[in-house]
């Protein structure tokens, strides 16, 4: 079974619109963190959200979590060209293993 | 701004070579990573290092890979006898504490000819 997997795999929109990246897992985890990772470039962490969280904003980022469903959303608000890039989740386990671990990501493409 | 800096950014080298992939963590973290990403697939976990030894590692990292901190600032990963199938980008990571925000280096592109 696969840890964190994103939907949908490759996303385009027009700059202004918004964005919404789905991530499922399958374990119990301590957090969930987003990371975007520019083309053939390292990752850069955008937010992490803890288990006992349901929401967290950061600029026109915000992202929601639901452990029930064990899911999560990433939404960027008010695109721009600069944002596209690969977005990833992945989550770290409650217990064992402390190491990320990444979904497949979704490709997004912001036309100007 | 501190960040995890990773050299070379590209090596070549022929299979059955052995390669030293280095990296500098951000200096007041504990915790250090190495993952990779194979073209256009997801990203990894290879192993973890903390107080000087290996605290997890995953199933790719065999007894072909090793990992070392030998002095205060760098962190490497010693692949033995290259394969082909180690082609990928190689990433280091920090991390302040356990389970916590990942800061990455830029990557090492590894290819195995």
């Amino acid at each position: 079974s696969q840890q964190g997997e994103e939907d949908p795999q490759a996303l385009s929109i027009q700059e202004g619109e918004n964005a919404t990246m789905n991530c499922s897992y399958k374990t119990s985890i301590n957090n969930l963190q987003w990371y975007r990772q520019n083309s053939g470039r390292g990752l850069v962490h955008l937010i992490l959200i803890r288990s006992n969280e349901r929401e967290k904003h950061s600029g026109r980022l915000r992202v929601t979590l639901d452990t029930s469903k064990k899911s999560s959303s990433l939404l960027i608000t008010a695109s721009r060209a600069a944002d596209t890039a690969s977005y990833f989740c992945a989550t770290v386990m409650d217990t064992g293993r402390r190491a990320l671990t990444f979904g497949s990501g979704t490709r997004l493409q912001v036309q100007p | 701004e501190p960040e995890v800096t990773q050299t070379p950014s590209h090596q070549v080298t022929q299979m059955g070579q052995e390669v030293i992939l280095r990296c500098v963590p951000i200096s007041n973290h504990l915790y250090f990573y190495w993952y990779r990403q194979i073209l256009g697939q997801k990203v990894e976990f290879l192993v973890s290092f903390y107080n000087n030894e290996i605290s997890e590692k995953s199933e790719i990292f065999d007894d072909q890979f090793s990992v070392e901190r030998p002095d205060g600032s760098n962190f490497t990963l010693k692949i033995r006898s290259t394969k082909l199938e180690d082609s990928a980008m190689y990433f280091c990571a920090s991390t302040p504490g356990q389970r916590g925000e990942a800061f990455f280096g830029q990557g090492t592109r590894l290819t195995v000819v």
